[in-house]
């Protein structure tokens, strides 16, 4: 069986400051890691993803993401949020099989 | 472009009611996934579908039913609807292979809502 905590539930930044967002999973094999990104009233997008290749991971629009085993954490990074941010994020884990366990989202909130 | 679509995009209800929800994607993806979202909840998986005549159960799959009848579509059926499965509706769809590791591509959403 496989879980995804996201340890915060909403993230309050002033826009230029860094970004963090915590993700820790718990998994039996080597997983798959993803973050993905949700603007009001859309659809999800991919921000990043974790497939086993380089532990420190880039994405789109300046998010960069660093998998730690021993710490079974996948945490968002970004060094300067932008208003564009505001935005809930879902760390998601994926089988085997492609099905994916969703974290909770934590929702970003940006100040000018 | 590929894409997928779902429709209709908002829907409002009553209970008991049968009501489909439509995906279809023009990716050629073989694997389709159904998912809710609510609040504090994230997305969880309602039904899945590896290829055409395949269908799995999610983590909620009480009160709906799938079916996967070509590659491009996978409709979503609540049978009689109850004010609980009032929510947002995602399709999904990703590539066969190394399924782990794909990406889902994720349509719109349906905003259903159950009186």
């Amino acid at each position: 069986a496989q879980s995804v905590t996201q340890l915060d539930s909403h993230v309050s930044v002033s826009e230029g400051t860094p970004v963090l967002l915590r993700c820790n999973y718990s998994s039996s094999y080597s997983p798959s890691l993803f973050w993905y990104v949700q603007h009001p009233n859309k659809g999800l997008q991919l921000l990043l993803k974790y497939t086993s290749a380089a532990t420190l991971v880039k994405g789109i629009n300046g998010f960069e993401a660093e998998f730690k085993k021993s710490e079974t954490s996948f945490h968002l990074t970004k060094p300067s949020a932008h208003m564009s941010d505001a935005a809930e994020y879902f760390c998601v884990v994926s089988d085997s099989w492609g099905k994916l366990q969703f974290g909770a989202g934590t929702q970003v909130v940006v100040t000018p | 472009d590929a894409e997928i679509t779902q429709s209709p995009r908002h829907k409002i209800t009553e209970t008991g009611r049968q009501v489909t929800l439509a995906c279809h994607q023009t990716w050629n993806h073989n694997n389709m996934f159904w998912y809710r979202q609510d609040l504090g909840h994230g997305l969880r998986l309602i039904h899945y579908s590896y290829g055409v005549h395949d269908t799995n159960k999610g983590e909620v799959s009480d009160g709906y039913s799938v079916s996967r009848s070509n590659t491009e579509d996978l409709p979503l059926t609540l049978e009689s609807a109850a004010s609980s499965q009032t929510s947002v509706y995602f399709c999904a769809s990703s590539d066969l292979g190394l399924a782990g590791e794909n990406e889902q591509f994720f349509g719109p959403g349906t905003r259903l809502t159950v009186l």
